[in-house]
């Protein structure tokens, strides 16, 4: 079946402008997360979707970020006011989450945002 | 809080050369240690997932084991296509959900 997919793959934006980046997981996974992976850097973890709980906003850097899910499926990371080291590429993910929490991620291909 | 450190950085082998990438954690109560590959430009692709201490799985030419403070990617005979980042991953029991990654291995297999 379709992957996690995430659009669009590459985003170049001037400092200043906000952008929205899409995620789309995979059919009846019910958690979603998103990592950012900076030039040179391990993936760091920014937000995760579970169900219709609370989401976990832990990670986010800054309150220039957020996230949201709409209707249990799509989701869309927004960067307000976006700075030069916000550059990084944005990953997705999603899983079935079970019980026991101890769920594969699966990982879309990324967007690279470029902020000028 | 969880901390998982990958060595080497970078490695160079030649094609049939066997090799070991190394993964350190320290969590509170491991719930999973997960290995992901990474080609230039594109997305972690899973490889495998191990729970406890002793556990192995094997796929091909790698094969992944798994102690209490250290997990080992042992590749055998590495081909070409073989060259990609290869990173580690944990699931606590104080992080939930997240993984926390290491900073990956690259890995390149000469012909």
């Amino acid at each position: 079946g379709a992957g996690v997919s995430q659009s669009p793959s590459n985003k170049v934006t001037e400092k200043g402008k906000d952008v929205e980046l899409r995620c789309d997981p995979i059919s009846g996974h019910t958690a979603l997360y998103w990592y950012r992976q900076s030039l040179g850097q391990g993936l760091e973890f920014l937000i995760y979707f579970q169900g219709n709980s609370a989401p976990d906003k832990s990670g986010l850097p800054s309150d220039r970020f957020s996230a949201e899910r709409t209707g249990g499926s799509v989701s869309t990371l927004t960067i307000q006011r976006t700075q030069q080291e916000d550059s990084a590429v944005y990953l997705c993910a999603s899983s079935l989450a079970l019980e026991t929490s101890q769920e594969t991620q699966y990982f879309g291909p990324g967007t690279r945002l470029l902020v000028l | 809080e969880d901390q998982v450190t990958q060595s080497p950085e970078a490695l160079r082998l030649q094609e049939g050369e066997s090799s070991s990438l190394n993964c350190s954690y320290t969590v509170s109560g491991l719930r999973g240690l997960f290995w992901y590959r990474q080609d230039p430009g594109k997305g972690p692709e899973f490889l495998f997932t191990l729970y406890s201490a002793g556990e192995e799985k094997e796929k091909e030419r790698l094969k992944a084991t798994l102690t209490k403070k250290e997990s080992f990617l042992h590749i055998t005979a590495p081909k070409p296509e073989d060259s990609a980042t290869y990173l580690c991953a944990v699931q606590s029991e104080t992080s939930g959900s997240r993984l926390t990654f290491g900073e990956g291995t690259q890995l390149t297999v000469n012909p």
